[in-house]
């Protein structure tokens, strides 16, 4: 079975401060893929990063990047130099290769404050 | 269109009443995922249509859940006897080529009282 397990129900930083959501997931196949989507309160859900998981790198996309430890099964997000605009909800989910399916975690709700 | 787009935006129906969600997805996107996504939880699988083949159906969470997809295009989720507890906002993304290709529409908030 497939689960991702997101443990901050709510995260609140003041505006330019660095912030992690946390990410934990189970598998057992060794062909992944892992994202992060924001949902702002338009309800809409965005791609904000992805991860292969054949590549030791870490994903980098502007002001977010990611810390994959495959050994530890953990997909945190990192958003640097946080603005208004990063506050939403943003989920982590999951991709096995051929299974057609997004497992998504429970969310973390964040709040940037000014 | 550009996107991704469900109708209604919202809707508030009673209980025992049936209702109608729309997924008008991306233009030549083959796969097509509907999603329920309940007051703070994360996203609930429901059916997921791919092609001319046959739909998974899997997520389906009773019989009172029904969906299908037009031609290859638009798709309706059908919700039968609604239930208090189907109140939530349902998601439809359609696919296209590449990892990361979901494109989300802006949900339907179903509200039963």
């Amino acid at each position: 079975a497939q689960t991702v397990t997101q443990s901050q129900p709510e995260m609140s930083v003041q505006e330019a401060e660095t912030v992690t959501l946390s990410c934990t997931y189970d598998t057992s196949e060794s062909n992944y893929y892992l994202f992060w989507y924001k949902q702002p309160p338009s309800r809409q859900m965005i791609l904000v990063i992805r991860q292969e998981a054949y590549k030791q790198q870490n994903a980098t996309e502007n002001r977010f990047s990611v810390n994959f430890q495959k050994a530890a099964k953990s997909f945190s997000l990192k958003i640097s130099d946080s603005q208004l605009g990063d506050t939403a909800m943003y989920f982590c989910a999951s991709l096995i290769q051929g299974a057609q399916k997004l497992v998504f975690g429970q969310g973390t709700r964040l709040t940037i404050n000014p | 269109g550009a996107g991704v787009s469900q109708s209604p935006s919202n809707k508030v129906t009673e209980k025992g009443k049936d209702v109608e969600l729309r997924c008008d997805p991306i233009s030549g996107h083959t796969a097509l995922y509907w999603y329920r996504q309940s007051l703070g939880q994360g996203l609930e699988f429901l059916i997921y249509f791919q092609g001319n083949s046959a739909p998974d159906k899997s997520g389906l969470p009773s019989d009172r859940f029904s969906a299908e997809r037009t031609g290859g295009s638009v798709s309706t989720l059908t919700i039968q006897r609604t239930q208090q507890e189907d109140s939530a906002v349902y998601l439809c993304a359609s696919v296209g080529l590449g990892l990361g290709g979901y494109t989300f529409g802006s949900g339907t908030r179903l509200t039963v009282v």
